[in-house]
């Protein structure tokens, strides 16, 4: 069974508003965290990276963070465009970055309506 | 340029048949990985191998086996042993050297059982 939790339900959000997506975990304590788009019938393309002692990342319209506490990570995507309508996955080394065994979440659909 | 290359895009399995996936990269990477997608989920790891002649099982390794004979090329076996193969699978690697180096991917390869 998966291990790490994404939302289950597809995301529909209008054009110029922020998506946040979430992905949760258990039983692990990963060293970094990583999201992933997937386009359909296309391998996922890797966009961002998040390390355990960063709170905070960003890159254009993306933000990640992550919360070791809690063991989340929150994906947001500002100003969202139609074109940003994809499935969007997180990733982790289950054993903290040592083994590069990297496993994935469960994937949200996110839907940009224009 | 350098990628991931999976071939073929689509194959056809007949029951009780053996099928073999390729990949083959030329980024130079150490580790390399096959995952299993069904329609709506997220990717499972069937099997990764972090140097040649050298590999790991994943979540979900019954009726698969892999090779590592060289580090170009990570081909991966569909057995008669697995009872549901029809999927999208995906092969990706990294470099291996970095803590949390991200994942390139190839286009996937779609099996049907038929």
């Amino acid at each position: 069974s998966q291990k790490i939790e994404q939302n289950s339900e597809a995301l529909n959000i209008q054009e110029g508003k922020t998506a946040t997506l979430t992905c949760n975990y258990t039983n692990y304590s990963p060293a970094y965290l990583q999201w992933y788009r997937q386009d359909p019938g296309r391998g996922p393309v890797f966009l961002l990276l998040i390390r355990e002692n960063e709170k905070e990342k960003r890159k254009e319209r993306l933000k990640v963070t992550f919360d070791t506490t809690l063991k989340q990570s929150l994906f947001h995507i500002t100003a969202s465009q139609p074109a940003d309508s994809a499935t969007y996955l997180c990733a982790l080394d289950p054993y903290g970055g040592a083994t590069n065994k990297l496993i994935f979440g469960t994937g949200t659909l996110l839907a940009v309506q224009p | 340029d350098g990628g991931i290359t999976q071939s073929p895009k689509y194959l056809f399995r007949k029951e009780g048949q053996n099928v073999t996936l390729s990949c083959e990269q030329n980024l130079n990477h150490d580790a390399m990985y096959w995952y299993r997608q069904d329609p709506g989920q997220g990717l499972r790891l069937i099997y990764y191998s972090q140097i040649v002649n050298d590999f790991q099982k994943g979540d979900i390794a019954e009726g698969y086996s892999v090779s590592r004979e060289k580090k170009e090329s990570f081909p991966l076996t569909v057995t008669s042993a697995q009872k549901n193969p029809t999927a999208f699978y995906l092969c990706a690697s990294i470099e291996g050297r970095g803590l949390g180096t991200e994942a390139f991917f190839g286009q996937g390869t779609r099996l049907t059982v038929v």
